[in-house]
């Protein structure tokens, strides 16, 4: 059974950082790409970040770029998103998803139960 | 970015009365590989997004033949053919061709 377990929410003043984990199980992590997207309170569904089966290509939302990171640890089955410089618009559940062998373009198929990432002083 | 547009965004259905939602994009979503990535997802309250329909019109495992996509080029359609009392939540559109990848706004499906 594919399992996505995230982690590393939590409340964090502006300018701060905080770095989300998802534990993935229940499938050959290192062949498939990995996705992080978020959803504001009582909004709708935002792609912040994705990421390829190997690491070596890294995508970004124009919100995000510069100040958020996705990486992998494929030894460890474990996506990672470095969140620096937070805004009070980044608060939100934190998605991690799991795409195909070759991205995300059919969309995730398989979704963790989210992150709650809250932003204030 | 591909701006996904949703309507309507809210949609109150009879159970076994049939219901639609309409997208549209503001590119074409045909691919340079000559597919179309329209995507569709359903979000139960309280629950994580699921996605039912990829590719325009393909079912995912375990999606109720109820459910089927249809469209091309920048309009698509998700229709459930009798609404059912898990249906309720809301729905949203997704593209894939073109990054960043965007999602509508989503169509909120209740009960009447």
């Amino acid at each position: 059974e594919v399992q996505l377990l995230e982690s590393g929410g939590g409340l964090e003043q502006p300018g701060g950082s905080l770095r989300l984990s998802c534990a993935a199980s229940g499938f050959t992590f290192s062949n498939y790409a990995m996705s992080w997207v978020r959803q504001a309170p009582g909004k709708g569904l935002e792609w912040v970040s994705a990421i390829s089966y190997s690491g070596a290509t890294t995508h970004y939302a124009d919100s995000v770029q510069g100040r958020f990171t996705v990486s992998r640890d494929n030894s460890k089955n474990t996506l990672y998103l470095q969140m620096s410089n937070l805004r009070a618009e980044d608060t939100a559940v934190y998605y991690c998803a799991r795409g195909d062998t070759l991205g995300h373009r059919k969309g995730p198929d398989y979704w963790g139960q989210g992150t709650l990432v809250i932003v204030s002083s | 970015d591909v701006v996904m547009t949703q309507s309507p965004l809210s949609l109150s259905v009879t159970l076994g009365q049939p219901a639609s939602i309409s997208c549209r994009s503001s590119q074409s979503l045909v691919h340079s590989d000559g597919n179309t990535y329209l995507n569709w997802f359903q979000q139960r309250p309280g629950q994580s997004p699921r996605r039912l329909i990829y590719r325009v019109s393909n079912r995912d495992s375990g999606v109720p033949d109820r459910f089927s996509g249809s469209g091309s080029g920048t309009d698509f359609t998700l229709k459930i053919s009798r609404v059912e009392a898990e249906d309720v939540g809301v729905y949203y559109c997704m593209q894939g061709t073109q990054w960043p990848y965007t999602f509508g706004q989503g169509t909120k499906l209740e009960l009447k």
